[in-house]
């Protein structure tokens, strides 16, 4: 069974500019969240989609970042414009609906803003 | 609200040594699960065990082993004879209503041959 797929693996922008992540989920999983992990942190929640709707994104700076899962399936993260407390490794999970169920991870996305 | 507590930022230990990772969490909520995540070098968290409020079973899976007293709200996770392969940082995660995952810190294990 594939796992979740995130691309790219690594990037490096200059503050201000703009990045996009993506992430496709494993097949059958409903719930899809994006995390932000800092160095010598645990990840932090982001952003929940229960299919394309959002479930949670209480902790997710509006003000520059944004989020999609437009079809249910597949989602992208983007930042803009980038400041470089954003250097972090952004995770993609997914999961089947409920909290009792793990939630699988990708290999994240390395960012540094420079 | 939620919180996980790992306070072990780092542990050392030489191969075949017993070694034992603490978690204390913090919740309101009656109905709640607790996890175990490792993360090698590599980066990506792997699933290692969950655990749900009303089962206080001790689990052992091979050198793993997890116990879990409400009483003292703690998870702690066990690794009896570590292996070099078993340096990573472990998370524990606290998950209630809405499926919010809530991490600790991480525990770093480095084992050494």
């Amino acid at each position: 069974e594939a796992g979740v797929a995130q691309s790219p693996r690594y990037k490096i922008i200059e503050k201000r500019q703009s990045v996009a992540f993506w992430c496709n989920p494993i097949s059958g999983h409903a719930t899809l969240y994006w995390y932000q992990q800092i160095l010598g942190q645990g990840p932090k929640l982001l952003i929940q989609f229960q299919n394309n709707g959002v479930v949670d994104d209480s902790q997710l700076p509006k003000d520059r970042f944004s989020a999609e899962r437009l079809k249910g399936v597949d989602s992208t993260l983007k930042i803009q414009p980038a400041k470089l407390e954003d250097s972090a490794v952004y995770l993609c999970a997914s999961s089947f609906p409920g909290l009792s169920y793990e939630q699988y991870f990708g290999p994240g996305t390395r960012l540094t803003v420079t | 609200a939620q919180k996980v507590t790992q306070a072990q930022t780092e542990i050392s230990v030489v191969e075949k040594e017993d070694v034992t990772l603490d978690c204390v969490y913090e919740t309101r909520d009656t109905t709640y699960y607790l996890f175990w995540y490792k993360q090698p070098p590599s980066g990506e968290l792997v699933f290692l065990i969950r655990r749900n409020s009303f089962d206080e079973q001790n689990e052992i899976s091979g050198r793993y082993s997890w116990n879990f007293q409400k009483s003292t709200s703690s998870f702690n996770f066990t690794i009896t004879a570590s292996q070099v392969v078993d340096s990573a940082v472990y998370f524990c995660a606290l998950n209630t209503g809405f499926q919010k995952l809530v991490f600790g810190t991480g525990t770093r294990l480095l084992v050494s041959p």
